[in-house]
């Protein structure tokens, strides 16, 4: 059964570092989005994606951050001088329609 | 108005109970409502979702009953097992363009043997 893959699984950084998280989409999927848990809260948007562009972002999706589509397969977002209010889990999202599918996530974690 | 409002927060149930979630949103521009399903350290697995045009949707043992007038939608999980103990996550998409989904606060589900 084709899945969302996400890396690494755990990332941790100092404070003020770029770090770049990756994601391979289900592959017939044309939507992508980005959400963030901080531990023990709800599941936040952060970003979607579609035909190359950015469609629509939160409030929480600020300069800092950014989104690339390098080549057919990956999905990346960048966050450019992390804080530590940065340290949350990213999960990586796609969809063809309606269902959007999860990836396992990644564990950011910022000194 | 783009909350969606979750509870209980926990809930401890005997196996072979019924579990009840429910969830309330106030934007009737939703129009999509999904049930997501996470076990800790992984990421919300998609359960079950239904849309405002019916008020009950099965699979398995799992059952949304959607209550349009009332703005209101509720997972039932029939004769749950130890192995469903998760945190369940309603949420909610809006119509007219936006993919993004709301999600409520989560109920921490607790199957006991």
């Amino acid at each position: 059964e084709p899945e969302v893959t996400q890396t690494p699984s755990h990332q941790v950084t100092q404070m003020g570092q770029e770090v770049i998280l990756r994601c391979v989409p289900i592959s017939n999927h044309l939507y992508f989005y980005w959400y963030r848990q901080i531990l023990g809260q709800k599941v936040e948007f952060l970003v979607s994606f579609y035909n190359n562009e950015i469609s629509e972002k939160s409030e929480i999706f600020d300069d800092q951050f950014s989104v690339e589509r390098p080549d057919g397969s990956n999905f990346t977002l960048k966050i450019r001088s992390t804080k530590l209010e940065d340290s949350a889990m990213y999960f990586c999202a796609s969809s063809a329609r309606y269902e959007q599918f999860f990836g396992p996530g990644t564990r950011l974690t910022v000194l | 108005q783009q909350q969606v409002k979750q509870s209980p927060q926990s809930l401890i149930v005997q196996k072979g109970g019924i579990p009840i979630i429910n969830c309330a949103y106030e934007n009737t521009a939703f129009d999509y409502f999904p049930w997501y399903q996470q076990f800790p350290g992984k990421g919300p697995a998609l359960l079950i979702a239904i849309r405002p045009d019916v008020s009950e949707k099965k699979e398995g043992r799992f059952t949304i009953s959607f209550n349009k007038s009332a703005k209101q939608f509720s997972l039932h999980i029939m004769d749950s097992q130890p192995g469903d103990s998760a945190t369940y996550f309603c949420a909610a998409r809006m119509q007219g363009g936006s993919e993004k989904l709301v999600f409520g606060k989560g109920t921490k589900l607790t199957v006991n043997p």
